[in-house]
């Protein structure tokens, strides 16, 4: 177990629809990361949010957006959704902005749009 | 570009084998280098990183990575293979100025009994 705790595990919706992804980081843990893991894309990183701010952000799409709370858990919300959306979502923490801060993973969030 | 290459799609080995994955980056300096394994159903564990200094890394599970700088490569090894070792394999990297990870595509490790 990583401490990292994603919600829902498993999500199916239908095209053009939004859902909202939760991310608990580990205690103490103020980077959250979001990677997506689709079988045509590989891992790829979407955004780096660290104590509350967004910090860094990969190919992500502006359908999708994301936020970290004061209580330092975060949320990836999916809008307009299409099917090459499906994908398995990661969330990770560490416990700083450095590179060489490990990241622990969460066990995802597997969304299918049909 | 700054890339990181997994050449092996899929690897099968026998229980009780040797085991070496490979994996290339290209980038203008040393970035940061992991292996992370992904078991079905569970997400991302790190087994080993390298940072720098020694070239030689041990990690969880009994794996060892070697970095060699003048081949751009972090090959993840382990002496012999237990059936608990089948998963998928991450080579990742993380480059000066990024704070996030770069993926490989990933090897896929079968182990026969």
């Amino acid at each position: 177990d990583s401490g990292v705790t994603q919600t829902p595990k498993h999500l199916i919706t239908a095209t053009g629809q939004r859902v909202t992804l939760r991310c608990s980081p580990r205690s103490g843990d103020l980077s959250v990361y979001w990677y997506q893991q689709s079988l045509d894309q590989g891992l790829q990183f979407l955004i780096q949010y660290y104590n509350g701010e967004e910090r860094a952000k990969g190919n992500i799409l502006e359908r999708f957006s994301a936020q970290q709370f004061p209580d330092l858990h975060s949320e990836l919300n999916l809008s307009s959704l299409e099917l090459g959306d499906s994908a398995l979502y990661f969330c990770a923490s560490s416990a700083s902005r450095l590179r060489s801060t490990e990241a622990f993973f969460g066990q995802g969030t597997r969304l299918t749009v049909v | 570009a700054q890339s990181v290459t997994q050449p092996d799609i899929h690897i099968t080995v026998s229980e009780g084998a040797s085991l070496e994955l490979r994996c290339n980056y290209s980038y203008g300096a040393t970035p940061y280098l992991f292996w992370y394994v992904q078991s079905p159903g569970q997400g991302l564990q790190l087994l080993l990183k390298y940072f720098s200094g020694d070239t030689l890394v041990q990690g969880i599970k009994g794996f060892e990575a070697e970095f060699k700088r003048s081949q751009s490569s972090f090959n993840l090894r382990k002496p012999s293979v237990h059936w608990s070792d089948a998963a998928e394999y991450f080579c990742a990297v993380s480059f000066r100025g990024a704070n996030n990870l770069f993926f490989g595509t990933g090897t896929r490790l079968t182990v026969i009994p």
